[in-house]
């Protein structure tokens, strides 16, 4: 069966830091991938989707970035946070191919930046 | 952007009541998808309806979609406390992506 991890769960940044947010999927391969932010009582915001390595798409502007250096593995980076970057950040799979289809989600990493 | 809003933003029931939400979307889609949210939780898929197919069951689960209308709606029978949780609509294009909406946050009372 397959699964998604996110790491780390929660994470408590001062103002200017990096971040690094680690995404991985087991049991499948080749899937599409997306990095989703979700500010706290709102609706889900579509940051980057990639469908495959080193393929990655950016729907909005902004202090982040997102790589996808393995087949099943998706980091969302940035150099320097700001406050606008908290936020609840969940990373998805869905079958390569079928990007219309269901989305798996991880569990979401509650990112506070100080 | 966002493609789905839904309606009511909240809704408060009593066991055994029905719960129904509401979502609407702005463009011509593949198909529509809803989901769950437990706080602070990721979301789980619970039913997709395609664009050619106007009701589908799951459970206690039972969505309807009019593309005519561009709405769609989600209606929980019999709720459960466990039902407590943010519902969202997403939609497909024919792309790789889905929209989401705002999400309903149903709060079930024993």
């Amino acid at each position: 069966s397959q699964t998604i991890h996110q790491w780390p769960a929660t994470l408590v940044q001062p103002v200017g830091s990096p971040l690094s947010l680690e995404c991985t999927v087991e049991g499948t391969s080749n899937p599409n991938l997306y990095w989703y932010r979700q500010a706290a009582g709102r609706g889900l915001q579509l940051l980057f989707y990639s469908v495959g390595i080193g393929q990655i798409s950016s729907e909005v502007p902004q202090n982040l970035s997102a790589s996808r250096p393995q087949d099943r593995q998706f980091i969302l980076s940035s150099k320097k946070l700001l406050l606008s970057d908290s936020g609840f950040y969940l990373c998805a799979w869905s079958v390569r191919g079928i990007g219309t289809d269901t989305q798996y989600f991880g569990p979401g990493t509650r990112l506070t930046v100080l | 952007s966002q493609q789905g809003e839904e309606d009511p933003q909240a809704l408060s029931i009593q066991e055994g009541e029905n719960a129904t939400m509401n979502c609407s979307y702005k463009t011509s889609i593949n198909n529509l998808q809803w989901y769950r949210q437990n706080s602070g939780r990721g979301l789980v898929h619970l039913i997709l309806i395609r664009s050619n197919e106007r009701e589908k069951h799951s459970g206690r689960l039972r969505v309807t979609l009019d593309t005519s209308k561009k709405s769609s709606s989600l209606l929980i029978t019999a709720s459960r406390a466990a039902d407590t949780a943010s519902y969202f609509c997403a939609t497909a294009r024919f792309t790789d992506k889905l929209i989401f909406g705002t999400g309903t946050r149903l709060q079930v009372f024993p």
